[in-house]
């Protein structure tokens, strides 16, 4: 069965650091999304991309934070200058083409960011 | 606005008697419906979705949901639990139409199974 896949599963960087968190989605899949969840906390919407565009994204995508699909099959999330705050799991997801009003998302295992 | 709430963070049940997590959702439009399963180190998996059509909802793994608009819930049921359920629980609403399709999740619900 077709699965989101990410990488790295844990990633540790040093506070004002560059980092880059890949997702491979499924590959028939036209909508790809990044949440976040910080440790006790709720998941929480980031972004969602569509189109080579971004369609949506919340108050906590601001400026250090990027999204791009570079090829057919990656979608990655930067954050260009980690703060101690961005410490969380961060889940990519993707959802298929539109099927009446069936817009199940896809999640991949998480990545887990350390930034100390 | 959209939000979820799980009313229980923690329900503990012995195994092979019911399950029952319960979720109440806010939506200023007609809601999607989902509940997701987090198996420690493991993604989200969807266990069952609310579109609109059927309010008895039937999901993988034995479990079912039925949605209530009276009562705002969507809560997610089991007759009977099996050690394999302990997880943690996610109930989500999306609005549609809306091309972001942003999930609101709720906070989670840990289950935990007894034997």
């Amino acid at each position: 069965e077709p699965e989101v896949t990410q990488t790295p599963s844990h990633q540790v960087t040093q506070m004002g650091q560059e980092v880059i968190l890949r997702c491979v989605p499924i590959s028939n899949h036209l909508y790809f999304y990044w949440y976040r969840q910080i440790l006790g906390q709720k998941v929480e919407f980031l972004v969602s991309f569509y189109n080579n565009e971004i369609s949506e994204k919340s108050e906590i995508f601001d400026d250090q934070f990027s999204v791009e699909r570079p090829d057919g099959s990656n979608f990655t999330l930067k954050i260009r200058s980690t703060k101690l705050e961005d410490s969380a799991m961060y889940f990519c997801a993707s959802s298929p083409p539109a099927r009446g009003i069936s817009y199940e998302q896809y999640f991949g295992p998480g990545t887990r960011l350390t930034v100390t | 606005a959209q939000s979820v709430t799980q009313l229980d963070s923690h329900v503990s049940v012995s195994e092979g008697t019911p399950v029952l997590l319960r979720c109440n959702y806010s939506s200023s439009y007609s809601p999607s419906l989902f509940w997701y399963v987090q198996h420690p180190n493991k993604g989200l998996q969807l266990l069952l979705k609310y579109t609109s059509a059927a309010t008895l909802v039937k999901g993988i793994n034995g479990f079912e949901a039925e949605f209530k608009k009276s009562e705002t819930s969507f809560h997610l049921t089991k007759p009977s639990a099996h050690m394999s359920d302990a997880a943690e629980y996610f109930c989500v609403v999306s609005v549609l139409p809306n091309t972001g399709n942003q999930f609101y999740f709720g906070t989670g619900t840990s289950l935990t199974v007894i034997p």
